[in-house]
């Protein structure tokens, strides 16, 4: 079946910039997401992209597709103490839609 | 503008209790679905469900059971709870498969 993984933790400096990546092993992906998980708190989606795209901006997200290597990250430019959380890439695969996949998510600890 | 709703929010059960929890939403979506997360391991499906009347097993099924009666309720079924089944447990539709609504999940210890 699909996998998605994602290294565990990364800190940086507030205002530094933040990117968080993603491995996925499926091809046939058509959507693949980025979700923020705040402490005792649901599921928030952040940001999406078509697998047919490259890049998609959003404020201070970005997010860079390499299909190719089966590769996504989620780029926080200017991060702030609230963007500590756990984030989440997911992917769904084609003809699934009640499906997702989710990595094991990332820890972003934002120090002063 | 309710979204989808879980309920219970918390839950303490004992070894070997049943339980029901609830999952239902306004948006009129076809798919749902439960996840389960645990620490370090991100969120597995469970169940899933394509419309009403159909549902099918996710990556991890067994203990489980779900019914879809309606296209409002997808409620997940514990027949007999055993302390692997603590967990943080959240309900998700969607109607195109794009844009995914979750639920503020329900925290469930088994003891």
């Amino acid at each position: 079946g699909e996998d998605v993984e994602q290294s565990l933790f990364l800190s940086v400096r507030e205002g530094d910039s933040s990117v968080i990546n993603c491995t996925y092993t499926d091809s046939s992906s058509t959507y693949l997401y980025w979700y923020k998980q705040e402490p005792g708190a649901g599921l928030q989606l952040l940001t999406y992209i078509f697998s047919n795209m490259d890049m998609k901006q959003d404020q201070r997200l970005t997010v860079l597709l390499n299909k190719k290597d089966k590769h996504l990250s989620l780029r926080i430019a200017d991060t702030q103490t609230g963007d500590s959380a756990i984030y989440f890439c997911a992917d769904r695969y084609t003809g699934t839609a009640s499906k997702l996949t989710f990595g094991t998510g990332t820890r972003l600890q934002v120090t002063l | 503008n309710a979204g989808v709703t879980q309920t219970p929010k918390f839950q303490v059960l004992k070894t070997g209790q049943s339980m029901t929890l609830q999952c239902a939403q306004d948006m009129n979506h076809e798919y749902m679905s439960w996840y389960r997360q645990d620490p370090g391991m991100g969120l597995r499906l469970i169940h899933y469900s394509v419309g009403a009347g159909i549902t099918d097993q996710g990556e991890v099924p067994n203990g489980y059971n779900v019914s879809r009666s309606t296209t409002e309720d997808f409620p997940l079924r514990l027949l007999s709870a055993a302390p692997s089944q603590t967990s943080v447990y959240f309900c998700a539709s969607t109607n195109e498969g794009v844009l995914y609504t979750f639920g503020s999940g329900t925290r469930l210890t088994v003891v």
